[in-house]
């Protein structure tokens, strides 16, 4: 059974940083492509950034030189580094794995999702 | 940018009711869509992929079409289990779009 669980969340002032985390069993993160999405209070749902098994990552546009997306193999665990945080950050923060076409320029849709992490902005 | 766009944005049915969600693309996406259904404080559960494949687990009642840019979700004979908000989401692109959500509440 594939299993995924956040941690990390809470709230940061805006500029600040935070380091989500995501552990993952029943999976090896080592050979899955794995996302975080995420969602605004009351809003939909927006696809935030993504790893493939060969390690390359990808973000939406409005995160990008802002979040890392990262892995640690050894632990079956996936990371979200978020910094300079703004208001529009504000949303519970998804791990997901994602099944694609495996096709330059494609997407993937999302199978398995975790329990998801809340990041609050304030000052 | 890559536009999903459903409709209705909320559906009022009865239990028993057959019920349809339309999304549609701003551009051809061949049948690179999937649909997701959301209870209040959940995860996003994975209903169809492929425009029309039903993900393993999830009830025959619920079924998918369509391809290129206009796609619909039916759900046969609503559950009570099945008031929830119905997300539509391309993935032919890199941006992963998804649509803004369909709540379909008990009329």
């Amino acid at each position: 059974e594939v299993r995924l669980v956040e941690s990390g969340g809470g709230l940061i002032q805006p500029g600040g940083s935070l380091r989500l985390s995501c552990v993952a069993s029943g999976i090896p993160v080592s050979r899955n492509y794995m996302s975080w999405v995420r969602q605004a209070p009351g809003k939909g749902l927006e696809w935030v950034a993504l790893i493939y098994p060969g390690g390359s990552t990808y973000y939406t546009e409005s995160v990008k030189g802002r979040f890392t997306m990262s892995r640690d193999t050894s632990k079956n665990m996936l990371y979200l580094q978020m910094n300079n945080v703004g208001a529009d950050d504000a949303a519970i923060y998804y791990c997901a794995r994602a099944l694609g076409i495996a096709e330059p320029g494609k997407g993937e849709y999302f199978d398995r999702w975790g329990q998801g992490a809340l990041v609050n902005v304030s000052s | 940018d890559i536009q999903m766009t459903q409709s209705p944005s909320t559906l009022s049915a009865s239990v028993g009711d057959r019920v349809t969600i339309t999304c549609r693309a701003s551009q051809n996406i061949n049948s690179w869509l999937a649909w997701y259904q959301q209870k209040p404080g959940k995860a996003p559960n994975l209903l169809i992929y492929k425009a029309s494949f039903l993900e393993g687990g999830v009830p025959s009642r619920f079924s998918g079409s369509g391809s290129g840019t206009e796609f619909t979700l039916t759900i046969n004979s609503l559950q009570p289990d099945d008031f929830a908000t119905y997300y539509c989401q391309e993935y032919d692109t890199p941006s992963r779009t998804f649509g803004e959500g369909t709540k379909v509440e008990s009329k």
